[in-house]
């Protein structure tokens, strides 16, 4: 099947620094992809929509400013938290729609923020 | 404000028994529903899903349930195995073509 692969996997940074997340499409080009943020026992909560070539898309309460998502190819979209502070700590996860509109999910990365 | 549901934050079962998980649901517009797998350290994989114009839905040893009147789905698994266990997540789409998911549900299978 279809491959969605992010990285880093894991990562800890220190309040006020900026981390980026790469989400990568490895056999087949998404021109939507999904950014989901997952708090411990709870439901993923989509963040916002990727569209190659165009400005994503944000849901309701998250701020755009924050949590930048740019989409510059077919295969790629990261997701960069801007002056992470301790609360930015989650679980992100991406998902790349495939030809069949079928959603194929990375493995998520989970951020800690000191 | 949670329209997708799943109630039951953890299940256990026994190996060969079935395993029944239930998600409950607000918006009537949500036109398809869908299962996720998720084992730690992966992200959710595709496991069946289910059109809101049918009831049932089977796939192998996996079968879902849809209740339009009382919003509700389940998934059943049976027979259960070892390697089941992990959360399973349901979703439903909505009329924009977005997924929402419910909080999941961890099933153990022991052997």
């Amino acid at each position: 099947g279809a491959v969605v692969s992010q990285h880093p996997s894991w990562v800890i940074c220190k309040s006020g620094t900026s981390v980026k997340i790469e989400c990568r499409s490895l056999d087949f080009q998404a021109t939507t992809m999904f950014w989901y943020r997952q708090f411990p026992k709870q439901s993923l909560m989509l963040m916002a929509t990727s569209n190659e070539g165009s400005k994503a898309t944000y849901e309701q309460g998250v701020e755009k400013d924050k949590f930048l998502i740019n989409h510059a190819s077919l295969t790629l979209s990261t997701l960069t938290v801007t002056s992470a502070h301790p609360e930015d700590s989650s679980f992100y996860i991406c998902s790349a729609k495939g030809t069949t509109g079928e959603l194929f999910f990375g493995e998520g990365s989970r951020l800690t923020v000191l | 404000d949670q329209q997708v549901k799943q109630n039951s934050p953890s299940l256990s079962v026994q190996e060969g028994r079935i395993s029944i998980l239930n998600c409950d649901y607000t918006n009537s517009m949500f036109d398809y529903f869908l299962w996720y797998k998720k084992y730690p350290a992966e992200g959710p994989t595709f496991l069946i899903s289910i059109s809101s114009i049918k009831d049932k839905n089977e796939d192998g040893r996996f079968t879902v349930f849809l209740n339009k009147s009382a919003k509700h789905l389940s998934l059943h698994i049976v027979p259960s195995q070892p390697g089941d266990s992990a959360v399973y997540f349901c979703a439903a789409r909505n009329q924009g073509g977005k997924l929402i998911f419910g909080q999941g549900t961890e099933l153990s299978v022991k052997p």
